[in-house]
């Protein structure tokens, strides 16, 4: 019931393109849907966040499309750029923050 | 925006020794704050929340007498390994919640424990 799946675990994208990466849930108690990102050494960066009341966000090249009804949601990003190479997270949370298995994405020139 | 310092950085210590991770917010006040152990290539896992004043909440599976968590104020919380081993030798990172439930968490950059 805790748990968030998140896919894919790695994922390689060539510049321009767009990265998807998809999370599930079971929790419908889940009301805030953070991604973050993830650099080597360091600790996750809050990129964009949802609430269920809402099926779409969009932040720059970052959009988040949620689907209440399947319980799923995913990120986007548009123009995937070298500097998008990291590691990102969905999580989902009530008042505890659970974190999805992460997906490693580069982007080649 | 929000800002959480974790210090140290980086700590490396015997087996069998403590070792204390603090956690500050540094321009909010946070009446919450949670741990988290990473491993490599995997995913952050919760250990415990730590609200302030009073004891904190341990996952299931995360030894309490190991892993003290104290939350002394609005802005500081620690984390103490004790008597650690080799396999407690992980990536620790903190977070803090400005406001209520569903407000964003704010991460620290992780300490990178080494247990020898």
């Amino acid at each position: 019931q805790q748990q968030v799946k998140q896919s894919p675990q790695s994922l390689i994208v060539q510049k321009g393109g767009i990265s998807i990466i998809n999370c599930a849930y079971e929790n419908t108690a889940f009301d805030y849907f953070p991604w973050y990102q993830q650099f080597p050494g360091k600790g996750p960066a809050l990129l964009i966040a949802i609430r269920p009341d809402v099926s779409e966000k969009k932040e720059g090249r970052f959009t988040i499309s949620f689907n209440k009804s399947a319980k799923q949601f995913s990120l986007h990003i548009m123009d995937s750029q070298p500097g998008d190479s990291a590691t990102y997270f969905c999580a989902a949370s009530t008042d505890k923050l659970i974190f999805g298995t992460g997906t490693r994405l580069q982007v080649f020139p | 925006g929000a800002v959480v310092s974790q210090h140290p950085s980086r700590v490396i210590c015997k087996s069998g020794t403590s070792v204390k991770i603090e956690c500050r917010s540094l321009d909010f006040q946070a009446t919450t704050m949670f741990w988290y152990r990473q491993f490599p290539k995997q995913s952050l896992m919760l250990m415990a929340t730590s609200n302030e004043g009073s004891k904190a909440t341990y996952e299931q599976g995360v030894e309490k007498d190991k892993f003290l968590i104290n939350h002394a104020s609005l802005t500081l919380s620690t984390l103490t390994v004790t008597s650690a081993h080799p396999e407690d030798s992980s990536f620790y990172i903190c977070s803090a919640r400005e406001f209520t439930s569903g407000s964003p968490l704010h991460f620290g950059n992780g300490t990178r424990l080494t247990v020898t």
